[in-house]
């Protein structure tokens, strides 16, 4: 039971690359989420799904693309990408039975220049 | 508009000695409400969660944390500080009902002192 799991764990892309990061857990559960983590300002919700089927957006969802590909995958993509985006990404999954308690991935340092 | 607040940056304690990290929240209703831990280049562990009930809650690693709904705060504890903990520590605010989105504080980072 490997839990979230997300690849690549780095990643270093040029001003305007594009690059899709994923995400999938073995747990069957039902909502995923993606965050960023920027120094000083804890965890951000990009976008969410609630469950499988659904997206919708968090806290600041410009510049990025998100697809619910099946129960186990979500993913996180970056079309154009931009300094800004220079973050540490982590995805999440919460069942919606019985605790309400979302599980974190290792996450993935995404650096561009 | 729900939010979370962790006052504190940064703490410097000593090993051995005992610990509060603060969190207040801004909610309309009694929110889920969580401690995770991070540590460096790690992904982040729940210590313990508050649903309902006890206000009193205790969590992995001799942690615990007392619901103050008066006060709308969520403080984490620990009598005794080990090297071990030096770590960041984040609290968040769940939704009770609808999309269970988590609000996370800007964390505090726990140094120890040897």
């Amino acid at each position: 039971n490997a839990g979230v799991t997300q690849t690549p764990k780095f990643q270093v892309l040029k001003t305007g690359q594009s690059m899709t990061l994923q995400c999938a857990q073995d747990m069957n559960h039902n909502s995923m989420y993606w965050y960023r983590q920027d120094p000083g300002m804890g965890l951000r919700l990009i976008y969410y799904s609630a469950s499988e089927g659904t997206t919708d957006k968090g806290e600041v969802p410009n510049g990025y693309n998100v697809s619910r590909l099946n129960k186990r995958e979500f993913s996180l993509r970056l079309e154009s990408a931009a300094p800004s985006q220079t973050s540490v990404y982590f995805c999440a999954s919460r069942s919606l039975r019985g605790a309400d308690t979302q599980y974190f991935g290792p996450g993935t340092r995404l650096t561009v220049l | 508009a729900q939010s979370v607040t962790q006052p504190d940056i940064h703490i410097t304690v000593s090993e051995g000695a005992s610990l509060e990290l603060r969190c207040n929240y801004s909610y309309g209703a009694t929110p889920y409400l969580f401690w995770y831990v991070q540590s460096p280049g790690q992904g982040l562990q729940l210590l313990l969660k508050y649903f309902s009930g006890d206000t009193l809650v205790q969590g992995i690693k001799g942690f615990e944390a007392e619901f103050k709904r008066s006060q709308s705060s969520f403080n984490l504890r620990k009598p005794s500080v080990h090297w071990s903990d030096a770590a960041e520590y984040f609290c968040a605010v769940g939704s009770t009902s609808g999309t269970y989105k988590y609000i996370f504080g800007t964390g505090t980072r726990l140094k120890v002192l040897a």
